[in-house]
């Protein structure tokens, strides 16, 4: 079965300063990963998914086959970029979701 | 477009209570719906879902099922809450078939007291 690690529960940093939320998976086939968002107040939202190779909000995230992770990485944080963030994984042709436990990130001032 | 409405926003039930929660998706039809739910200390957790009518599958045994009465509503349900049920529970959908994005509700705030 599936599975999605993000080790980190709570991560706080400075603002201005680089990011990383790390997510590890287990998945014996080739997977779909996604992140997705929740701001304060905010429905959970997609953020981005390794497929689409795209930046978004300043944010990127390689999928590592050989290291089976897929961490999340900014170089500047910004204060709006507290929230709480989720990995998710989607084995190929499936339609279910199977998330990590999330990461509360915060900004600093 | 689509969009995506579940109610109540926040509940507070007694212990051996029932539970509804209602989610209704509008702007598209016949698609997947999800339902989701985060207990404290712990990550996101598939409850069911359903690729049509009368098509629910559950990934956990619980406490709660769930029904879909009509093509664009998901209810979840239970006979007697237990305080273990207390969470987070996400409503979710997306197109039809495989591969497709994920959208969420605002999510409903169940305390079991």
């Amino acid at each position: 079965a599936q599975r999605v690690t993000q080790p980190e529960k709570l991560l706080s940093v400075f603002k201005g300063a680089p990011v990383e939320l790390k997510c590890n998976y287990s998945y014996s086939g080739s997977p779909e990963l996604f992140w997705y968002v929740q701001y304060s107040r905010q429905r959970l939202q997609l953020l981005l998914r390794h497929i689409s190779r795209e930046s978004i909000k300043g944010f990127t995230a390689d999928l590592n086959k050989g290291e089976t992770s897929f961490h999340l990485k900014k170089p500047f944080a910004q204060e709006e970029d507290s929230a709480m963030y989720y990995c998710a994984l989607r084995e190929t042709s499936g339609s279910r979701l199977t998330f990590g436990e999330g990461t509360q990130l915060t900004v600093n001032p | 477009s689509q969009t995506i409405h579940q109610w109540p926003a926040t509940l507070v039930q007694p212990v051996g209570s029932p539970l509804s929660l209602e989610c209704t998706v509008e702007g598209t039809s016949n698609p997947n719906l999800y339902w989701y739910r985060q207990a404290a200390g712990r990550g996101l957790q598939l409850l069911f879902y359903s690729i049509g009518i009368d098509q629910i599958s559950s990934e956990v045994p619980q406490n709660l099922s769930a029904s879909r009465p009509q093509d664009r509503q998901f209810i979840l349900s239970s006979k007697k809450l237990l305080l273990s049920d207390s969470g987070f529970y996400l409503c979710a959908w997306s197109v039809s078939g495989s591969g497709n994005t994920i959208y969420f509700g605002e999510g409903s705030w169940l305390t079991v007291v």
